[in-house]
């Protein structure tokens, strides 16, 4: 199985902040990476598919890249409703894995 | 707008299978892959499987020999079956929708908490 490991598993930061979360993966995925934002008592909401493709409806200041291995998802100026949990998936191949998650809180 | 709702037992003994199902509303159950997906509580995601329209599978091998899907197009709905259950099994299960040949997620369901208590 591709192991996904996210990286901060916490962060806490400010409205207006910039931040970046990074996703690692144990062998090369090529671009197939997705990120999802879940918040508490709700379903994960997907942001960007193959590493960069935004969503439809998603925010512009959601962004993400990367390839390979290394994948990082930026919130270029975070607003209130961004505080959540963030959620990296490899689309590469099956089993379908999730990194562990990111705890996106309000300094 | 595609809907998706699971229902099913919220309570499962140990031991007993748990039996899941997702209505799909707003668009066609055909030409999609169909997962489902869980998440014991206060930790990360995990997904299970998924059943294609013709009625084809893929199953995660750490649940493999426990699990059962299947899809009735006519009422676009599709089932979960997981036996053995234990209380490692706890968890809100979550149906979803997979874009066709590209394995992310763009629809879910709001999720049911499944407990497995005696």
């Amino acid at each position: 199985d591709i192991q996904l490991t996210q990286s901060p598993s916490f962060l806490s930061a400010s409205v207006g902040d910039r931040v970046t979360i990074t996703c690692r993966a144990s062998q090369g995925i090529s671009s197939y990476l997705a990120w999802y934002q879940q918040k508490p008592g709700k379903a994960p909401k997907l942001l960007i598919y193959a590493a960069s493709t935004l969503q439809s409806g998603v925010p512009s200041r959601f962004s993400g890249s990367g390839s390979g291995t290394e994948f990082t998802l930026t919130i270029s100026s975070l607003q209130p409703e961004d505080f959540a949990t963030y959620y990296c998936q490899q689309h590469n191949g099956y089993p379908i894995t999730f990194g562990q998650g990111t705890r996106l809180e309000i300094k | 707008q595609v809907q998706l709702q699971e229902s099913g037992p919220g309570l499962v003994k140990p031991s007993e299978t748990l039996s899941l199902t997702c209505t799909v509303s707003g668009g066609s159950i055909s030409t999609y892959y169909w997962s489902w997906i869980r998440q014991p509580p206060g930790e990360g995601l995990e997904w299970i499987g998924y059943i294609y329209y013709s009625g084809s599978t893929n199953y995660n091998p750490s649940l493999k020999s426990r699990v059962t899907m299947s899809i009735d197009t006519s009422k676009n709905q599709f089932s979960l079956k997981l036996s053995s259950v234990t209380a490692a099994d706890t968890a809100v299960y979550y149906c979803a929708r997979e874009v066709a040949g590209s394995s992310y997620f763009d629809y879910w369901g709001q999720g049911t908490l499944v407990t497995v208590s005696s």
